[in-house]
């Protein structure tokens, strides 16, 4: 299955600064996918980020908040913007695995935000 | 769009015994329904899925069944061990929308 990588690991940011995560896929993938897991919580999609074309953002989520950029068929970015304490979680890149059929995900292993 | 509701919230079994977790959604079009386990500082890593168009799909301790009338989709592991410790997640997604919706979770404890 593909392999993602993500960057940061973890972070500890201040309160009204702004964070890009990058999310790197051994293999070349149509659909990548942003998720948020807040402490002891579900997964919440953000945004879904096809190559080519701007990101669809779920209800709740804004582009000023978290863009969003899809360079090519293998990476991505995903900024939390002016970020506040609430915005402490972890943020997952997840990604259609070619190879295992159509829906079938992988997740990277997340990059966790803690706003102070 | 889809709703999916995931009981119960923690589970604790004695290792040897078997572990149910249940998940309702509530999109008919709904026909993929996928668990993840996620270990504490990983992301979630598929153990097994199911398409609408079968009952029921096991791979060695772990078995899925779907009831589609009813909307309902159950993860089951037997002869627990206490590397099965995690929380689990079901999900679901359907043609046409690849994103998937997650339950709330489940904390699996197996007690050694």
């Amino acid at each position: 299955s593909a392999v993602i990588s993500q960057k940061p690991s973890r972070d500890i940011c201040q309160r009204g600064t702004s964070l890009t995560i990058q999310c790197q896929v051994d293999s070349q993938v149509t659909m990548m996918f942003w998720y948020r897991q807040q402490p002891g919580q579900s997964l919440t999609l953000i945004a879904t980020a096809n190559q080519g074309s701007e990101a669809t953002y779920e209800s709740g989520f804004v582009i000023d908040k978290f863009p969003i950029s899809r360079p090519n068929l293998t990476f991505s970015t995903l900024t939390v913007s002016n970020m506040s304490p609430e915005d402490s979680s972890i943020y997952l890149c997840s990604v259609e695995d070619p190879n295992s059929g159509a829906n079938v995900l992988t997740f990277g292993a997340g990059s966790r935000l803690t706003v102070l | 769009g889809e709703n999916v509701e995931q009981h119960p919230s923690t589970l604790s079994v004695q290792e040897g015994d078997s572990a149910v977790i249940k998940c309702t959604y509530s999109d008919s079009a709904s026909n993929y329904f996928p668990w993840y386990k996620q270990e504490l500082g990983k992301g979630p890593q598929l153990i097994i899925d199911i398409r609408s168009n079968v009952g029921e799909k096991k791979d060695q301790r772990i078995a899925v069944t779907l009831n589609k009338t009813a909307k309902h989709f159950s993860l089951h592991i037997t002869e627990t061990q206490p590397e099965d410790s995690a929380v689990y997640f079901c999900a679901a997604s359907k043609t046409g929308r690849r994103a998937l919706t997650f339950g709330s979770g489940t904390r699996l404890q197996v007690q050694p």
